[in-house]
């Protein structure tokens, strides 16, 4: 089992609609999580990031998280094509030794249609 | 306006030659990255480090080296490019600070291998 799961996709929904996106950890112990969005050829970018249980909204954007779960989400409102990307979670995670570190998964392949 | 710097942008290179990737952030981020992403794949931590002569290697393994003399600089080098090293190369920062540990990643290079 991966420490980070994602549905690679591609997920495919028409403008103006929602997409949601999923993703599920292994370490009950992570305090941290956090969404990156990706474009084709570019660097990942911070877009959200959640500590606490339940949601947290940044204009469109709105993570959900459930510990109990070990589920986080990603609800992107009113999708636009720029929306379309690959959108990575990473997890917080302690390592041998100390420490901690990010870890991601796979990344989802978001496409907003016309 | 990005405060994490790889460079170069692009790079192509024959084999055998020995490279350096350059990586400077201006955070002053105790802790820094080495990622390696063939395109359309996830994300593969090669090197990371904590802090000043501190370095680790990754989850992946790789050929190639990093040193971390400075806090805002962590270079990674190939002694030997072979085409398999061929490959983008992302640096990434973050802080020690309880309260965020996301990570910000500079614009990458991209590495060929003739």
């Amino acid at each position: 089992q991966k420490e980070v799961e994602q549905n690679s996709g591609p997920l495919s929904v028409p403008e103006g609609a929602i997409a949601s996106l999923n993703c599920t950890y292994s370490d009950r112990g992570s305090q941290s999580f956090f969404w990156y969005r990706q474009y084709s050829g570019k660097s990942p970018e911070l877009i959200m990031f959640i500590y606490s249980n339940g949601d947290k909204e940044d204009g469109r954007f709105t993570a959900q998280l459930n510990k109990a779960s070990q589920y986080v989400s990603l609800l992107i409102r009113d999708s636009q094509p720029s929306d379309s990307a690959t959108y990575l979670c990473a997890v917080n995670m302690e390592v041998t030794g100390g420490g901690n570190k990010l870890t991601f998964g796979t990344g989802t392949q978001l496409k907003v249609e016309l | 306006e990005a405060d994490i710097y790889q460079t170069p942008r692009y790079l192509v290179i024959g084999t055998g030659k020995k490279i350096t990737l350059e990586c400077s952030q201006t955070m002053g981020h105790d802790k820094m990255y080495w990622y390696q992403q063939d395109p359309g794949m996830e994300l593969h931590l090669i090197h990371y480090s904590y802090g000043v002569n501190s370095t680790e290697k990754g989850d992946l393994s790789s050929e190639s080296t990093v040193s971390r003399i400075r806090t805002e600089h962590f270079p990674l080098t190939l002694e030997s490019a072979r085409p398999s090293h061929t490959s983008q190369y992302l640096c990434a920062s973050s802080s020690y600070s309880q309260e965020y540990h996301g990570y910000t990643f500079g614009s990458g290079t991209r590495l060929t291998v003739v």
